[in-house]
């Protein structure tokens, strides 16, 4: 089984700093990993997948790199409705999915 | 625009079935891609269940692939979600989703608002 782990668990940025997330996978995933923005309440909503590709209608200031098993997600410049919980998740080993365990971005 | 919708008990007793569908709205499962339920334990992460074509493959996570029985209903636009003995560890909200699956990479680009399912006597 392929673990993913993430890191800083907690991120305290201000708003409209660049704000630098971490995904390691525990074997190579190759370009196989998807990010994710979860806010209170709500369902999560899928920022990047290819570890690169934006996915539909978000915005610029996301940006994902990374190959193997380093994985990183920048938000250029926070926003306000950037503070939300963020997820890697992997889909090398197709069809069996597995997700990190989060880093939530709040104000600083 | 394709929206999804679950729905189900909100409570459901130890040891019993947890059963849950997702409708489909705004397009035809029987049109393709894959379809999946996802699970987040109240204050925790997610965690992939499992996933089924509209053809009717199904692929499940080892950990759960024991109590886990996913189908597809095309005639209601609709699948399903059901698992067996639960206990107080399967209290949390489910999601219903839509796998995308592209030459550029593969995600899960629309979700359902989730329903929580407490599992309680």
């Amino acid at each position: 089984e392929i673990v993913m782990t993430q890191s800083p668990a907690t991120l305290s940025v201000s708003p409209g700093e660049r704000a630098t997330l971490s995904c390691r996978a525990s074997q190579s995933v190759s370009s196989n990993l998807a990010w994710y923005q979860q806010k209170p309440g709500q369902a999560p909503r899928l920022l990047i997948y290819g570890a690169s590709t934006r996915a539909t209608g978000i915005p610029a200031r996301f940006s994902g790199s990374g190959s193997g098993t380093e994985f990183t997600l920048t938000i250029s410049s926070l926003q306000s409705e950037d503070f939300a919980v963020y997820y890697c998740q992997q889909y090398n080993n197709w069809p069996s999915f597995t997700f990190g365990p989060g880093t939530k971005v709040d104000i600083k | 625009q394709v929206q999804l919708q679950e729905s189900g008990p909100g409570l459901v007793k130890p040891s019993e079935t947890l059963s849950l569908t997702c409708a489909v709205s705004g397009y035809s499962i029987s049109s393709g891609y894959y379809w999946g339920w996802i699970r987040q334990p109240p204050g925790k992460g997610l965690e992939w269940i499992g996933s089924i074509y509209h053809s009717g493959s199904t692929y499940y996570n080892p950990s759960l692939k024991s109590r886990v029985t996913i189908s597809v209903d095309t005639s209601k636009n609709q699948f399903s979600l059901k698992l067996s003995s639960v206990t107080a560890a399967d209290t949390a909200v489910y999601y219903c989703a839509r796998l995308r699956i592209a030459a550029a990479g593969t995600g899960f680009d629309i979700w359902g608002q989730g329903t929580m399912v407490t599992v309680s006597s």
